[in-house]
């Protein structure tokens, strides 16, 4: 059974601080690893895709893969209060894309 | 048109009714999906489809019927559901199956189903 787990939260963090979500998985064999926003009563987003080690930036958003301790993060700098929303993480294996349960952000202004 | 269109937004039916989601994609997409997303779970895969040949059942139950007609349109049709299939359902599109490629899911805005 492939598990990716989450933190449901709510994290919550003040108005432009660093916001750092996690996420861990079982599949060792696991290749993609994507992070989804998703406000309340919405469909989920791509944010951020990573494939190999390391950190990949974009924006305020900077997501960490490290396969070794198969675990993947997000941060989100200066966070705002429009940051407010679940963060899914996806992950992916040689066929199947497995979701966690999200972790839930409030960013307080 | 956004990305990925679902209807109806909202929907309530009894048990012994029979209704149907739809949802269309604009995007060029070869891959369709239905995912379920109950509260406190992750979102669940349900059936995917390729180049409008089913891919995968993801062990669902037969009260749950897909239909893909092209590559843009996939139905959902529901009979004799139970209430613990109150649920958001959402279609996902992608260039390709998510097998052997890393294609992200452009999502719809779901269909909030409630069974009485």
């Amino acid at each position: 059974q492939k598990e990716v787990e989450q933190n449901s939260g709510p994290l919550s963090v003040p108005e432009g601080a660093i916001a750092s979500l996690n996420c861990t998985y079982s599949d060792r064999v696991s290749q993609s690893f994507f992070w989804y926003r998703q406000y309340s009563g919405k469909s989920p987003e791509l944010i951020m895709s990573i494939y190999s080690n390391g950190d990949k930036e974009d924006g305020r958003f900077t997501a960490q893969l490290n396969k070794a301790s198969q675990y993947v993060s997000l941060l989100i700098r200066d966070s705002q209060p429009s940051d407010s929303a679940t963060y899914l993480c996806a992950v992916k294996g040689y066929s199947t894309l497995t979701f966690g349960k999200g972790t839930m952000l409030l960013v307080s202004p | 048109e956004t990305g990925v269109t679902q209807t109806p937004r909202h929907l309530v039916m009894g048990m012994t009714n029979k209704k149907s989601l739809k949802c269309e994609q604009h995007l060029g997409h070869n891959a369709m999906y239905w995912y379920k997303q109950s509260a406190k779970k992750p979102l669940e895969l349900m059936f995917v489809y390729n180049f409008k040949e089913q891919t995968e059942n993801n062990s669902v139950p037969s009260r749950f019927s897909p239909e893909c007609p092209n590559s843009s349109h996939l139905f959902l049709h529901l009979h004799t559901l139970q209430p613990e299939d109150s649920a958001l359902y959402l279609c996902a599109s992608s260039q390709q199956s998510v097998a052997g490629n890393n294609s992200p899911l452009h999502f719809g805005n779901g269909t909030r189903l409630t069974v009485t």
